[in-house]
């Protein structure tokens, strides 16, 4: 099956720096995604990854090491609006098109003031 | 910012009842999907549709589901009979062609099922 796993909860301070992890096991590898989902709401695509190596939005990124099965989500001078679930996704599907995604449980972010 | 709407919002309906809920996606997307999420648990995928024909379901999506683009615009899914454990958070989403694009994801169903 497919596995993916993300701390469930995490917590933080306003204006500080957090990382959220994610390990995957999966039958192939065709990207890893990030989501945000305030509560009651969708996800919003944060950020995708498919090589290695970092990528930068703003104050977030996201990182990807394949041979490790491992990303991180990198949030920089947080806010309190950061307070959200973050969910980690990955495409196992290879090929041009865009299959379906398997989400971790998502991390509860809580950002204090 | 094109969006995908969901309508409706929310819908409670009795056990064995037969529900349908709709979706418009972004227009000139081409893969339209439908997610679930039960409270407090992971977004699950049902099924994704391209070219008109279904091209992927999950194990959950079994007969008591479907789904169909009657028009340009609409993608609805279809529960039978519903069943307690179908209540959940329904999203649809909608992606352009291309693999670096995430979904768009919309708002949601709240279907409540008594």
């Amino acid at each position: 099956g497919q596995n993916i796993d993300q701390p469930t909860e995490m917590t933080a301070t306003e204006g500080a720096i957090v990382q959220i992890n994610c390990t995957y096991q999966t039958s192939g590898f065709n990207g890893l995604f990030w989501y945000q989902q305030h509560a009651g709401e969708a996800p919003t695509f944060l950020s995708y990854n498919v090589l290695d190596g970092l990528e930068e939005k703003g104050r977030f990124s996201s990182f990807l090491s394949r041979s490790k099965g491992y990303s991180y989500l990198l949030l920089k001078e947080l806010q309190m609006k950061d307070s959200a679930s973050y969910l980690c996704a990955v495409s196992p599907d290879r090929g041009s098109t865009l299959g379906r995604l398997y989400f971790g449980r998502g991390t509860q972010l809580t950002v204090w003031p | 910012e094109p969006e995908v709407t969901q309508t409706p919002s929310h819908q409670v309906t009795q056990m064995g009842q037969e529900v349908i809920l709709r979706c418009v996606p972004i227009s000139n997307h081409l893969y339209f999907y439908w997610y679930r999420q039960i409270l407090g648990q992971k977004v699950e995928f049902l099924v994704s549709f391209y070219n008109n024909e279904i091209s992927e379901k999950s194990e959950i999506f079994d007969d008591q589901f479907s789904v169909e683009r009657p028009d340009g615009s609409n993608f609805t899914l279809k529960i039978r009979s519903t069943k307690l454990e179908d209540s959940a958070m329904y999203f649809c989403a909608s992606s352009p062609l291309g693999q670096n694009y995430g979904y768009t994801f919309g708002s949601g169903t709240r279907l409540t099922v008594v």
